[in-house]
């Protein structure tokens, strides 16, 4: 077990549907990563949050958007779905850093089925 | 542009063998190098890890190499079991400014090992 829980762990939905991904973080670490992996795909990051505040953006579309909450669990959320949204989505946290503070431990993930 | 590349899909390996999985990677400013597994429907798993000062990190059946002038690092699993089999992501880390590091992952290898 990772310390990085997400949920849910499976969401089935239509197009044009707006959707909500959740990320609760390790304990103590203030970074929030997002992750799709497509079929074929490697792990495409979305972005990064550092306690409340986007740090860096990775290949997120516009119609994503993510933020952290003064709790630090973070929110991503994705609207006018389409079929290729469909994917599973990683969560990770670390405390930031150089080093072996760039281990990110990753969550179980949440498999995203836009039909 | 892909800047970690994992140029085997696959691998398959019999029980007992070595099992070595090949990164190479284009972006000089990488200076700390990860590999991740991946079973099914579970997020990735850290492994092992390497800074880029070094060319050898070893943990248990777990060697990673480094060869920083030919931009390739290997991961050598031995005695290789079947319970290793699993996707092997990649991934090296860059300052990105401020307190930011971003790791880049490849697109990962499936390691089957054979009974």
């Amino acid at each position: 077990d990772s310390g990085v829980t997400q949920t849910p762990k499976h969401l089935i939905t239509a197009t044009g549907q707006r959707v909500t991904l959740r990320c609760s973080p390790r304990s103590g670490d203030l970074s929030v990563y997002w992750y799709q992996q497509s079929l074929d795909q490697g792990l495409q990051f979305l972005i990064h949050y550092y306690n409340g505040e986007e740090r860096a953006k990775g290949n997120i579309l516009e119609r994503f958007s993510a933020q952290q909450f003064p709790d630090l669990h973070s929110e991503l959320n994705l609207s006018s779905l389409e079929l290729g949204d469909s994917a599973l989505y990683f969560c990770a946290s670390n405390k930031q850093g150089g080093g072996a503070k760039n281990i990110q431990y990753f969550g179980a993930g949440t498999r995203l089925s836009v039909l | 542009d892909q800047q970690v590349k994992q140029n085997s899909p696959s691998l398959s390996v019999q029980e007992g063998r070595i099992s070595i999985l090949n990164c190479d990677y284009t972006n000089s400013m990488f200076d700390y190098f990860l590999w991740y597994k991946k079973y099914p429907a579970e997020g990735p798993t850290f492994l092992i890890s390497i800074s880029s000062i070094k060319d050898k990190n070893e943990d248990g059946r777990f060697t990673v190499f480094l060869n920083k002038s030919a931009k390739h690092l290997s991961l050598h699993i031995v005695p290789s079991h079947p319970g290793d089999s699993a996707v092997y992501f990649c991934a090296a880390s860059a300052y990105s400014g401020g307190s930011n590091y971003k790791l880049t992952f490849g697109k990962g290898t499936l390691l089957t090992v054979n009974p």
